[in-house]
C-alpha cells in the first residue's frame, strides 16, 4: 500500500519570496505523482505530475517539483510567490497498475501575504 | 476535455432522508469511477472505487449500506447518502479514469450539509 506524508501542514511567506512545500512517499511499487491545488469551496486542480523521464517536472503557474527515487520525495517549489498562491496544496500517488485510485497527503495550506 | 461534472454542486437535506450526487464524465468514458470524501480543512479520503458494470469496492471503514455507488453506464456514477445523519455533512468529490489511462479527471465536488 502507498502513503504520502506532507511534512508541513502549513506554510506562511511573504509576496515574491521563494516558497517549498515538502512531499515523501512510500510504496512498494513504482507510483506516478502529482501535486494538486484547492481552493476555497472549490474542487481539485492539476498543477503538475511525473509518470517517468526527467525528475524536474513543470507544472501550471510557475510551480515545479523534483522527482527524487532515492528520498522518495516530490518537493513542489515555486521561485516567486503570489497572494493568488494562497490556497490548499495536496500531493497524491497512484500506482502504475490502471485503476488504481490516489492516494492524498493531508495537504499544506500556503498563506501568501504582502 | 476530460470535465467530469458533479451535480448537484450543494444540498441541504434533513436528518434521515437520503441525497443522490451524481457524477458525469462529459467527453470521455470512464471505466472508473472514484468517489473522495473530504471533511474541512483536511484531505480527500477515498471511500470506493466503482468500474461499470460492477459492483463497487468500498474502503475499509466506508458502510456501502449507507453509501450506495451506482456505475451503470460509461459516463454516469451515482452516490446515494441514505438515511443522512449530520456527521454525513462533507465534500464529496468525484473522479474518473478512462481506461489504462493514468489520469484522474476530478469533479468540482458536492457540498453536502444535513439538519
Amino acid at each position: 500500500a502507498q502513503s504520502v506524508t506532507q511534512l508541513d501542514s502549513q506554510v506562511s511567506v511573504f509576496e515574491e519570496a521563494p516558497v517549498e512545500l515538502r512531499c515523501n512517499y512510500s510504496s512498494s511499487v513504482s507510483v506516478y505523482l502529482f501535486w494538486y491545488v484547492q481552493y476555497p469551496n472549490q474542487g481539485l486542480q492539476l498543477l503538475l505530475k511525473y509518470l517517468s523521464g526527467s525528475t524536474l517536472v513543470k507544472g501550471i503557474n510557475g510551480f515545479e517539483a523534483e522527482f527524487n527515487k532515492s528520498q522518495t520525495s516530490f518537493h513542489l517549489r515555486k521561485p516567486s510567490v503570489h497572494i493568488s498562491d494562497t490556497a490548499e496544496y495536496f500531493c497524491a500517488v497512484s500506482e502504475y497498475q490502471a485503476g488504481t485510485a490516489l492516494i492524498f497527503g493531508k495537504g499544506t495550506t500556503l498563506s501568501v501575504s504582502s | 476535455g476530460a470535465v467530469v461534472s458533479q451535480h448537484p454542486s450543494w444540498v441541504i437535506c434533513k436528518s434521515g432522508t437520503s441525497v443522490k450526487i451524481e457524477c458525469r464524465s462529459l467527453d470521455f468514458q470512464a471505466t472508473t469511477m472514484f468517489w473522495y470524501r473530504q471533511f474541512p480543512k483536511q484531505s480527500l479520503m477515498l471511500m470506493a472505487t466503482s468500474n461499470e458494470g460492477s459492483k463497487a469496492t468500498y474502503e475499509q471503514g466506508v458502510e456501502k449500506d449507507k453509501f450506495l455507488i451506482n456505475h451503470a453506464s460509461l459516463t454516469l456514477s451515482t452516490l446515494t447518502v441514505t438515511s443522512a445523519h449530520p456527521e454525513d455533512s462533507s465534500f464529496y468529490i468525484c473522479s474518473a479514469r478512462s481506461g489504462s489511462n493514468y489520469e484522474q479527471y476530478f469533479g468540482p465536488g458536492t457540498r453536502l450539509t444535513v439538519t
